[in-house]
């Protein structure tokens, strides 16, 4: 079946821009995840959602940052205003509950912000 | 504060020669514990979990508490092995946030 997948896979936009990052799960699950990895540092949590409430979004960065999940399945995380620092690959996952299961993860979006 | 760390960033073997890659981690409980596995232009994907207590690949990892480690290990290399490996935690109070360390690129080499 297919796996979880991640639009656009490379992003490049002009620091103030406003961009946003699409990703569909693995269809039937609940549980969907973001996660920013920057360069040469493990990916790192930003929000976690059950369904179509983002459960935990302690790992967003500020408040440019935010993230929906309107239908329980495709997430759209939206970044506005953004800067250099935002430059990292942005993954999304995805997994059946969302308790101790397996999270499958997508191929990522390459953000570069100039 | 949850922490993995991953001391070597690269590592570097011949294959047919044992393997381990290290892994700390810093919990104040008892956190689930995991290998993730990246090979070149693939997505990462789970490789193995301490609860699970398989050999995947030929690569086993055994949780030490007393030394907080989860190392990777694995008897005799192989050139597909070659790959960036992460260790990550789940702390028992969240059931999902995957806390990863900064990984360690692995090269077998022929």
């Amino acid at each position: 079946g297919a796996g979880v997948s991640q639009t656009p896979s490379n992003k490049v936009t002009e620091k103030g821009k406003y961009v946003e990052l699409r990703c569909d799960p693995i269809s039937g699950h609940t549980a969907l995840y973001w996660y920013r990895q920057s360069l040469g540092q493990g990916p790192e949590f930003l929000i976690y959602f059950q369904g179509t409430g983002a459960a935990d979004d302690s790992g967003l960065p500020n408040d440019r940052f935010f993230a929906v999940r309107p239908e329980g399945s495709v997430s759209t995380l939206k970044i506005q205003r953004t800067e250099r620092g935002d430059s990292a690959v942005y993954l999304c996952a995805s997994s059946l509950t969302g308790t101790s299961d397996e999270q499958f993860f997508g191929p990522g979006t390459r953000l570069t912000v100039l | 504060a949850q922490r993995v760390t991953q001391p070597e960033k690269l590592l570097s073997v011949f294959k047919g020669a044992p393997v381990e890659l290290k892994c700390n981690y810093s919990y104040s409980g008892s956190p689930e514990l995991f290998w993730y596995v990246q090979y070149s232009r693939q997505r990462l994907q789970l490789l193995l979990r301490h609860i699970s207590r398989e050999s995947i690949k030929g690569f086993t990892a055994d949780l030490n508490k007393g030394e907080t480690s989860f190392h990777l290990k694995k008897p005799f290399a192989q050139e597909e092995d070659s790959a960036m490996y992460y260790c990550a935690l789940i702390g028992r109070g969240s059931n999902y946030k995957l806390t990863f360390g900064k990984g360690t690129l692995l090269t077998v080499n022929p």
